[in-house]
């Protein structure tokens, strides 16, 4: 089973179209990360939220973190093609030396022109 | 400033063929990773490195072998290939502090096929 579950696993809509991913755990966790992946690309960070009921926005993306620390939700306002991608949460788990990402299993999506 | 690269970008193995994947990074970062990705799975850690001559396993570190004898290079070995090894692989640095709120920055990634 999968630590972080993220939901749905794949979207596909039209452009100017709202939409939101959500990430969940049965943990609470300190910090969770939100990555964007692009065909043929490592992951890039695009958020980190620390803080239960934390809000943070990127242009037309809107980050929220749950207020029990157990679960996250990416809104993306008039979705554009650039928009297009496979987007992941993670928390950070710690190890015998330093941290390591857990990661879902992403949702992918894919905006229509 | 390369950030984090790797080679080569793609690969077909042979079952029993060995290889070498490469990454670098000029960040001077202590903490590398290396990851494999798979369709509908996330990323799983392979092997992880906290500086030069430290290293330990991750989640999936069967098949695969690790060295770090400098900050810049963090090498990943299969010594035989098999066809579960077929994947994506990731290597990524982060800052020497290895906090939780570290940014990771990813390589391009290795798209390997063994056959």
């Amino acid at each position: 089973t999968q630590l972080l579950e993220q939901s749905p696993q794949f979207l596909s809509i039209q452009e100017g179209e709202n939409l939101t991913v959500y990430c969940n755990s049965s943990s609470v966790f300190s910090s969770l990360q939100w990555y964007r992946q692009e065909p043929g690309e490592g992951p890039v960070l695009l958020v980190t939220v620390v803080t239960g009921g934390e809000v943070k926005k990127l242009k037309r993306l809107t980050f929220q973190f749950g207020d029990a620390r157990k679960d996250s939700s990416l809104h993306i306002t008039a979705a554009q093609p650039g928009d297009t991608g496979l987007y992941l949460c993670a928390l950070a788990a710690f190890m015998e030396y330093g941290n390591k990402l857990v990661f879902g299993a992403g949702t992918i999506l894919r905006v229509k022109s | 400033n390369a950030g984090v690269t790797q080679t080569p970008k793609f690969r077909i193995l042979k079952i029993g063929q060995s290889m070498t994947l490469q990454c670098a990074q000029d960040m001077n970062h202590n903490y590398m990773y290396w990851y494999r990705q798979d369709p509908g799975m996330g990323l799983k850690l392979i092997y992880y490195s906290v500086g030069a001559g430290i290293t330990d396993k991750g989640e999936v570190p069967n098949g695969y072998n690790v060295s770090r004898s400098t900050t810049e290079y963090f090498p990943l070995r299969l010594e035989l290939a098999a066809p579960s090894q077929t994947s994506v692989y990731f290597c990524a640095s982060i800052p020497s502090s290895g906090f939780s709120t570290d940014t990771q920055y990813f390589g391009p990634g290795t798209r390997l096929t063994v056959l």
